[in-house]
Parts: structure tokens; sequence; C-alpha cells
């Protein structure tokens, strides 16, 4: 079956580190996201890319990197620069172009910590 | 620039109660709007969806229909169950395939 798989499913940080989320899609999404959820709160949008190689900074980018080498895969790197990493991280993915319409698809989510 | 507004919650319902999250839009063009649910600890899932003026989506029992002239796609159904207790988002997808969520809004159903 198509999806989108997020790994792990809980990560902890410790103070001074970088880590990274994994994001793999199988459903041929040219478009795919990242998105930051506080308890309680709506997504908030951190990183997206729109094609291979191609991303853009959504509305929370400082303390994150992103990289997109291959159409299936979209990783996030909370590095120790984001000074409150602590949140559930929310990838998704969409089509494209004559598929703009359709709706996004979501990962089931990486809950991160601070140790 | 675009924006989704939900009611507040949480909102909390008996069994079989009627059940109607209001959800309004501010965009330019014509949007796409989704209805998404989250269970928790879980990403979200599509739950329904219209893609122009006066469509009708609907899913699970679950209904909205997309109205231009009072921007707005409220969800309703008609008797909720304990099961559809969850978070429930509006959102709105534009032509640049840029996709706004309202904040949520938590439902809980009680036997």
């Amino acid at each position: 079956d198509g999806g989108i798989t997020q790994s792990p499913k809980y990560l902890f940080r410790k103070e001074g580190q970088n880590v990274t989320l994994s994001c793999e899609q199988n459903l041929n999404h040219d478009a795919m996201y990242w998105y930051r959820q506080d308890p309680g709160q709506g997504l908030r949008l951190i990183y997206y890319s729109q094609i291979v190689n191609d991303f853009q900074k959504g509305d929370i980018a400082e303390g994150y990197s992103v990289s997109r080498e291959k159409k299936e895969s979209f990783p996030l790197t909370v590095t120790s620069a984001q000074k409150n990493p602590t949140a559930f991280y929310l990838c998704a993915s969409s089509g494209q172009g004559e598929w703009a319409n359709q709706p996004q698809h979501f990962g089931d989510g990486t809950r991160l910590s601070i140790l | 620039g675009d924006s989704v507004t939900q009611m507040e919650g949480p909102v909390t319902l008996s069994e079989e109660a009627f059940l109607t999250i209001n959800c309004t839009y501010t965009a330019t063009g014509y949007p796409s709007l989704f209805w998404y649910v989250q269970y928790p600890g879980e990403g979200l899932q599509l739950l329904l969806k219209a893609t122009k003026a006066d469509d009708k989506g609907s899913n699970k029992g679950f209904e909205a229909t997309y109205r231009k002239e009072t921007t707005s796609f409220h969800l309703e159904k008609g008797s909720v169950q304990v099961s559809d207790s969850a978070v429930y988002f509006c959102a709105l997808k534009t032509s640049y395939d840029k996709v706004i969520f309202g904040p949520g809004t938590s439902l809980s159903v009680i036997p």
C-alpha cells in the first residue's frame, strides 16, 4: 500500500545535538512538507519542497534544515540552534499540477523530546 | 493573506448528538477545502474535501458544503459516536499549492 513512513516514532535529543527525522513516501508525490505541532496547537509549516533539489522555508524554519535529494525522501534535521525542539513533527506529501486539488497525505509523526 | 478560522474548542457532546464545527476562510482565487481528523498520537487523516463552490464533501456520516457566498465550510454529523472523539482541522489549499490549516477543534463524545 502507498503511504508515508516517518521514523523513528519517538526521538530524544541531548543538549547541543543535531537529530534527523526521516520521511519517506511511495505515493509518487512531487510536493513534501514538514510541520510542527505543539500540545493543543495547530500545525505550523517548517519547510516544504515542490521538486527534487529545491525547497522553501515555511513559517518557522529557524533552527531546522532539510534536503530533497530524492523524490521519495525529505529528511528534517533539528539543529542545536533550535532551542525548544520538543514537539510532534508531521511529514506530508501531495500531488502537484493537475493534481493540485488533491489533499495532503500525512505520516504518523515523530515525537521529539529533550533529555 | 489567506487564513482559516475555526470555532474554539473543546467541544463535548453526548453520544447521538448533532455536531457542527464552524469553519470560515479568507483566500484569493478559488481554493480547495478540506477537513482532516487527528486521533491521539497519530498523524492527520483526510476526512472529506470539496474543490469548488456548492460541492458537498461527505464521508463516514460527516458532511460539509463549500459555500463561496459565506466563505464557509462547516462540518456536520447527525449522530456522533464515542469513536468520533478526535481533533478536527479545517484547511484550504490555494492555487499555489500552499496549505493553510485552522487551529483545530477538539471533540469529546461521552456515552
